[in-house]
């Protein structure tokens, strides 16, 4: 069965810090896909990025980055030089199938 | 840019009441999917559905859920006697493919209130 966890509940950083968002999954798909997606307060939920299970290679854009490592399940999301306006909530999610099961999110707050 | 668009934003309901929530999924998408957030909780899957049937649907999706595409564009969930608990944000969602299936495009979400 499928399973998304994302350890982390809360992260607090002060703006301009790095942040890094651990996400480790489960998956009996040999086939399958992972995403980022960004909740802000407003509700909406945000598509980040999408990497299939074929392709490990690091993704960068902007001050988003994603390490996908297949060895250890996880496909973690680093924030450089955070910003106020990155406070959300971000979710990690995997799909096989028809299915797409999201983690628990990790709440991210940055101060300025 | 194409969206996908949800309504009610908001709807309040006794307890016991039928509620039909409505998705307007983008046009040349062909995957359809149901999720819900209770409040301050993960995103989780209900259904999905294709080619004018369900093709997987949680452990939540019971006898009191069912989705239709009543005509070429509107994708609905209905509740057939609401209980508290199904308090929550249901996101609508649409996607373009299954071998590929791309980020899935999500609603602004409905919010329903059981009291």
């Amino acid at each position: 069965a499928q399973k998304v966890t994302q350890a982390q509940t809360e992260i607090s950083v002060v703006e301009k810090e790095d942040v890094t968002l651990d996400c480790v999954y489960e998956t009996r798909d040999t086939t399958y896909y992972l995403f980022w997606y960004k909740q802000p307060p407003s509700g909406e939920l945000v598509f980040l990025i999408r990497r299939n299970s074929f392709d490990e290679q690091n993704e960068i854009s902007g001050r988003y980055s994603w390490n996908f490592q297949k060895s250890t399940s996880s496909f973690n999301f680093t924030i450089t030089a955070s910003q106020v306006v990155d406070s959300a909530v971000y979710f990690c999610a995997h799909t096989g199938g028809f299915k797409t099961i999201f983690g628990a999110g990790t709440r991210l707050f940055v101060k300025a | 840019e194409p969206e996908v668009t949800q309504t009610p934003s908001h709807q309040v309901t006794q307890m016991g009441q039928e509620v039909i929530l409505r998705c307007v999924p983008i046009s040349n998408h062909l995957y359809f999917y149901w999720y819900r957030q209770i409040l301050g909780q993960k995103v989780e899957f209900l259904v999905s559905f294709y080619n004018n049937e369900i093709s997987e649907k949680s452990e939540i999706f019971d006898d009191q859920f069912s989705v239709e595409r009543p005509d070429g564009s509107n994708f609905t969930l209905k509740i057939r006697s609401t209980k508290l608990e199904d308090s929550a944000m249901y996101f609508c969602a649409s996607s373009e493919g299954r071998v590929a299936p791309g980020e899935l495009f999500f609603g602004e979400g409905s919010r329903l209130t059981v009291l």
